[in-house]
């Protein structure tokens, strides 16, 4: 069974810094992706940025990129000139793909972010 | 183009009621998805339903259950309400297992007095 770890519970950065958050997942598959979601307090969950496990680059969209270590299992979200509305709970999520599709994407437990002034 | 909406926003029932939520995917969109958010829980796979018929379900009692119209919206009922199925439904679509990631709808807050 596939798990994913966020072992920050909660994390802050000032307003136009950069924050790193972690997240590892245990998989035996090898066709998948890993997705980073944020839900700000309104609760929309909303796509951050997604990684094709077959890819080694890492995928950016503009002031989010990820660092995606499929040996050691790890990816995390970089988040640079942090803003106010970045605020918002974190999720990291993985589904496996092809033919052992379940449909379902496996969360990690959230990071809370707070971008302060 | 419109996002994943659901209805209703808010929904209050009490133990041994049945819910009845709704969600309508991006136009395009065949796959719909149902996650249950609980307190202290986290995120939790529900059901699947791709081209009108139930693909994968979570590890949820039979009185979740669901259905997907021809028209690719969806329905999730919820019978014999419990106090701990309080918490926020979120619906989802993609397109298919292209992997495009699934888009969120806004929820729907279900509490069970």
């Amino acid at each position: 069974a596939q798990t994913v770890t966020q072992s920050q519970p909660e994390m802050s950065v000032q307003e136009a810094e950069t924050v790193t958050l972690s997240c590892t997942y245990d998989t035996s598959e090898n066709n998948y992706y890993l997705f980073w979601y944020k839900q700000p307090p309104s609760r929309q969950m909303i796509l951050v940025i997604r990684q094709e496990a077959y890819k080694q680059q890492n995928a950016t969209e503009n002031r989010f990129s990820v660092n995606f270590q499929k040996a050691a299992k790890s990816f995390s979200l970089k988040i640079s000139d942090s803003q106010l509305g970045d605020t918002a709970m974190y999720f990291c999520a993985f589904m496996k793909l092809g033919s052992s599709n379940t449909g379902k994407l496996i969360f990690g437990q959230g990071t809370t972010l707070q971008v302060k002034p | 183009e419109a996002g994943v909406t659901q209805s209703p926003t808010h929904l209050i029932k009490t133990r041994g009621q049945q819910a009845t939520l709704r969600c309508s995917p991006i136009s395009g969109h065949t796959s719909v998805y149902w996650y249950q958010q609980a307190l202290g829980l986290g995120l939790q796979f529900l059901l699947w339903y791709d081209e009108g018929e139930e693909r994968n379900r979570g590890n949820f009692p039979p009185r979740f259950s669901g259905r997907q119209f021809p028209n690719y919206s969806s329905e999730l009922n919820v019978n014999a309400l419990e106090l701990e199925d309080s918490a926020l439904y979120l619906c989802a679509s993609s397109l298919g297992d292209l992997g495009t990631g699934e888009f969120f709808g806004p929820g729907t807050r279900l509490t069970v007095l």
